[in-house]
């Protein structure tokens, strides 16, 4: 079975702070994505990435970055945290081509 | 712009009927299309993917994908209560990212 792994469920910051979300995935995906899901806006995807060290922008990536420097991690990065970024983040990976992405348990996080 | 579009219900069922779930997408170049259950503060769950029009079945599920009408649909058979959840439709492009709708809410009613 994929796993895809954050390191936080529940997660608590101050406006201003710089925070860091993990994802661990262990099947050997090339292609890992960042969304986050607000009620009735749907899952929106922040950044993703086909290879180590490359990323590419999503639909809404103001406000973050990321970073791969293993195949295995790739990490969500809030340089400087606003209230506006309260959210549930979801990591998730796949191969590449048409298969399905499998996703993490998401990181409930807010911003105070 | 491509999107997937999905009717947020709710739809309720009663328990042992037949749920019918619907997504319509605009990207023509579309060539894989998903479904996704979301219980309630939960993460998206991998349930059906399809690639070829027809249907697919698995188990209580079955996909079914019309590329000329641009219509995805999942039927859920012998509904249960634990299949009340959000579903999430997504297609893409091969080696795209997912374009996902948002969501149908599925109540079951025992």
């Amino acid at each position: 079975d994929v796993k895809v792994t954050q390191s936080s469920r529940y997660l608590v910051k101050r406006t201003g702070e710089k925070v860091f979300l993990e994802c661990v995935q262990d099947m050997d995906h090339e292609n890992m994505f960042w969304y986050r899901q607000d009620p009735g806006l749907g899952l929106r995807l922040i950044y993703f990435s086909y290879d180590v060290k490359m990323k590419e922008k999503g639909d809404i990536p103001e406000g973050y970055s990321v970073s791969r420097e293993k195949k295995e991690r790739f990490s969500l990065i809030l340089e400087s945290a606003s209230t506006n970024q309260t959210s549930m983040y979801l990591c998730a990976s796949t191969r590449q081509g048409g298969q399905p992405q499998h996703f993490g348990d998401g990181t409930r996080l807010s911003i105070l | 712009q491509k999107e997937v579009e999905q009717n947020s219900g709710p739809l309720s069922v009663p328990e042992g009927a037949i749920a019918s779930l619907n997504c319509t997408y605009s990207d023509r170049g579309s060539q894989s299309f998903f479904w996704y259950r979301q219980y309630s503060g939960k993460s998206p769950e991998l349930i059906m993917f399809i690639y070829s029009n027809g249907d697919k079945e698995d188990g209580r599920f079955t996909a079914q994908l019309n590329k000329a009408s641009q219509y995805v649909s999942l039927l859920i058979r012998d509904s249960q209560p634990s299949d009340s959840a959000t579903y999430l439709c997504a297609v893409k492009r091969w080696n795209t990212p997912l374009v996902f709708g948002k969501g149908t809410r599925l109540s079951v009613i025992a």
